[in-house]
This record gives structure tokens, sequence and C-alpha cells, in this order.
């Protein structure tokens, strides 16, 4: 099956630690990218990767890290130096360069931070 | 002023009745756009795309009007299973801006 994987479903760590979000895709595209969802918002951009060894800053980006060394993957490490890192995280991915660069979302993690 | 800007609702319909969302976009270079649905704790799934100016795919409609700058999402005879919250986006050099979303309930 093709589609966009993200691990763990839910996450539970304390104040103070740094903690590793998994994103995988098998769907060939160049394209990936980090969101952040609070309750009742929208969607903000937290980093964004359109090739491999290469990723841009989104709107939220402080306090996050993230790296690109192959395709496929794309995880973000939560730092302890975000201030309010509870939130539901989303990866999603799309094509480059068609002019039909739609994205696809994986199920997300939800990460509880105490 | 938000870049992209929804009604959050929500918008409370009966079974059946034809329902409209807007969402207004303030950055006159978004090239292209999208409707996207969410259900309660889950991810967003695609529902159209928008490059020109509308997009017909069975009960829904999404158009795109340029000059005032915002598009629309036209649900025809809606249904219970269409009760979720639906989020626009506009596409900007190789990045989507999110709308907040407007939550839709349909009644039987």
């Amino acid at each position: 099956d093709g589609g966009i994987t993200q691990s763990p479903k839910y996450l539970f760590r304390k104040e103070g630690q740094n903690v590793t979000l998994s994103c995988e895709q098998n769907l060939n595209h160049d394209a990936m990218y980090w969101y952040r969802q609070d309750p009742g918002q929208g969607l903000r951009l937290i980093y964004y990767s359109q090739i491999v060894n290469d990723f841009q800053k989104g709107d939220i980006a402080e306090g996050y890290s993230v790296s690109r060394e192959k395709k496929e993957s794309f995880p973000l490490t939560v730092t302890s130096a975000q201030k309010n890192p509870t939130a539901f995280y989303l990866c999603a991915s799309s094509t480059t360069g068609t002019g039909k660069d739609e994205q696809y979302f994986g199920p997300g993690t939800r990460l509880t931070v105490t | 002023r938000k870049e992209v800007e929804q009604d959050p609702g929500p918008f409370n319909v009966p079974e059946g009745a034809t329902v409209a969302f807007n969402c207004t976009y303030s950055n006159s270079a978004s090239q292209s756009f999208f409707w996207y649905r969410q259900d309660c704790r889950k991810e967003p799934k695609l529902l159209m795309s928008v490059y020109s100016s509308g997009n017909e795919d069975g009960r829904f409609t999404a158009q795109l009007n340029r000059a005032s700058q915002y598009i629309s999402l036209l649900i025809r005879d809606s249904k219970l299973s269409d009760s979720a919250t639906y989020l626009c986006a506009g596409r900007r050099t190789g990045k989507l801006i999110f709308g907040q979303g407007t939550t839709l309930q349909v009644k039987p």
C-alpha cells in the first residue's frame, strides 16, 4: 500500500525532554512537510523540505528541528526549547514541479508533554 | 489579518440541505487552492483541488473568484456523513497556507 506513516500515534513525554516524531512515505514524493494543529485551529507549518538534504523553516520553526537524509523520511524533533509542545503533529508529502502539487497527510501523532 | 480566513461556524443544517462555505485569501500571488475534509481527531483528507475557476465532483462544487479573492465550497443534498471540519488552503511558493476550518454539522 502506498501512503504516509507516522509513529507513534500517541506520545507522552516529560517537560525538558527532546522527542523525535517519525514520518515515512512510499509515494515517491519529493516534498515533505510538518504541521502542528492545536484544538479548534487550522494547520501551522513548522518545516518543509522540497528535496533531500535541504529544508526550510515554516511559520513556527522555533523549538523544532528536522533532517532529510532520505527521500522517504522526514523526522521531526521537538526540543525542550519549544514552549508549548503539546499538540497534534501532522506530516504531509507532495510532488513538486508538476503543477498538481496536492498534499497528502499521514495519520498524525498526538504529543502530550507534562 | 490572516492570509487565509474561514468562518469557523458551526454550520448546522438538516439532511438534504445545500450549504456553502466561503474562504477568503489576502495574497493575490496564491496559485492554487484546496479543500480538505477533517474528521474529529483524524488527519485532513483532500476533498477538491481548484487550479482555475472551479471544480465539481458529485455533490461538491468548488469555485474560485480571483477578483474578489475567495474560494467557495458548495455541498448539495447534505448527508449525515458530511459532518466534519472543512479546511481551505492556498498554495504560495511551494507551501500551503491553511484557514482555521469551518465545522459542518448535518442533522437528521
